[in-house]
Order: structure tokens, then C-alpha cells, then sequence
């Protein structure tokens, strides 16, 4: 079966500070990879999405990026975060383009 | 965005039935999910509806209407686990397009 793990579970970070958050997913070939961030009592925004690997598409101009290293792995990454960076990051997966996507469990960050 | 429209809150009484509203711009759509989220974890899937009409699973009902860009989720029977957010998503050209999300809460 398929299963997907982000980590950290949480992470408190000071402005200014860099930040990875790592994704991969088990038991697929090939997947379309997405990282979504939902502030506090919002939906889910789409930050980057990537259906092959060094293939990456960006949804909003931000100081973060993304990078797919491996198949199955997909990175957040920030060289200098700022405040407004807080917020639950959720990675998901789906086996096509169209199909239903399964999310991990999610990094709650926070910055101060 | 893709102008996901759905409301913020509702409330409702455990045994009853509840209709979630979601609509969405429908140049470039594909398909609408719903999703549940509870409080603090991740969102797991619900439905999907690709063409016009009703689909039934279990207590959850999603119906679309692509002509309207409507789509409703029915929830029967509620139970007091059944509160919680529930996200309505269009899919366009490769892309998912969330709602803010609709807190329902269950009252006894």
C-alpha cells in the first residue's frame, strides 16, 4: 500500500531563518507531488506541484521553492523565512493528474 | 484561483441531515472533490464527481452540476465525529483548487 510521511511534525523557527521540509511517499512509481499551505481557519493554497522528477511548477511568487530530488521526494525549502510564512504544510500525492490526491500529515510551522 | 465559493460555518443537529453549497468557475474544469478535515490533521478524501448527477457513499452524497458550477455535499444521519471542516476542490488543467472550507459543527 501507499503511504506518504512528512516531517517535522513541528517546527518553530526564528524570521530570517531557513527552512526544509521533507516529503516522500512509499508504494508508487512516478507520482504528481504538491505542497499546500493552510493558514489557521483557511483552505489549502497550492504552492508547487511537480509530476516528474527536476520538474516543478510554481502557483505563488513567494520566498520559498521546491525541488524534487528523487522520484519520490519532494523538498519545501526557504532561505530566509518571514512571518507570514506560518502555517500548516501539507504534501500530497495523486497517481495521475486527475485522480484524487492523499495528503501527508502534515509540518505545522511556525515563525517568530 | 478558481473562485471556490462555499460557506464558513454550519451548524446542525446529530441524526439530521446537513447540504454543504460549493461553487466554482468552470472554464477549465475537470472534476470537483470533497474532502474532511479535522482540526490539526490533514485532509482525507470524500467524493468525487466528474459529470452531472449523484454520487452516494454510505451516509455522504456529492452531486454536481457543471452547467451551473454547483456542486452539494450531503452528509445523513450525522454523527457528532462528523464535525469538522469539509473543503471543497475543483480540478483544472493538472491543478487542484481549494475552498476555504465549511466548519460544521454537530450538536447533540
Amino acid at each position: 500500500s501507499q503511504t506518504i510521511h512528512q516531517w517535522p511534525a513541528t517546527l518553530v523557527q526564528p524570521v530570517g531563518s531557513p527552512l526544509s521540509l521533507e516529503c516522500t511517499v512509499e508504494g508508487t512509481s512516478n507520482p504528481n507531488l504538491y505542497w499546500y499551505r493552510q493558514a489557521a481557519g483557511r483552505g489549502l493554497q497550492l504552492l508547487f506541484y511537480s509530476v516528474g522528477i527536476g520538474q516543478i511548477s510554481s502557483e505563488v511568487p513567494q520566498n520559498l521553492s521546491a525541488s524534487r530530488p528523487q522520484d519520490r521526494q519532494f523538498i519545501l525549502s526557504s532561505k530566509k523565512l518571514l512571518l507570514s510564512d506560518s502555517g500548516f504544510y501539507l504534501c500530497a500525492w495523486s497517481v495521475t493528474s486527475d485522480n484524487e490526491q492523499f495528503f501527508g500529515p502534515g509540518t505545522r510551522l511556525t515563525v517568530l | 484561483g478558481q473562485n471556490i465559493d462555499q460557506p464558513t460555518e454550519m451548524t446542525a443537529t446529530e441524526g439530521a441531515i446537513v447540504q454543504i453549497n460549493c461553487t466554482y468557475q468552470t472554464s477549465g474544469f475537470n472534476g470537483l472533490f470533497w474532502y474532511q478535515q479535522h482540526a490539526g490533521e490533514a485532509p482525507t478524501f470524500l467524493s468525487y464527481n466528474v459529470l452531472d448527477g449523484l454520487e452516494e457513499k454510505g451516509r455522504f452524497s456529492s452531486f454536481l452540476s457543471r452547467s451551473k458550477g454547483y456542486s452539494y455535499l450531503l452528509l445523513k444521519e450525522l454523527q457528532m465525529k462528523d464535525s469538522a471542516s469539509y473543503l471543497c476542490a475543483s480540478y483544472n488543467f493538472n491543478k487542484f483548487y481549494f475552498g476555504s472550507g465549511t466548519k460544521l459543527n454537530v450538536k447533540p
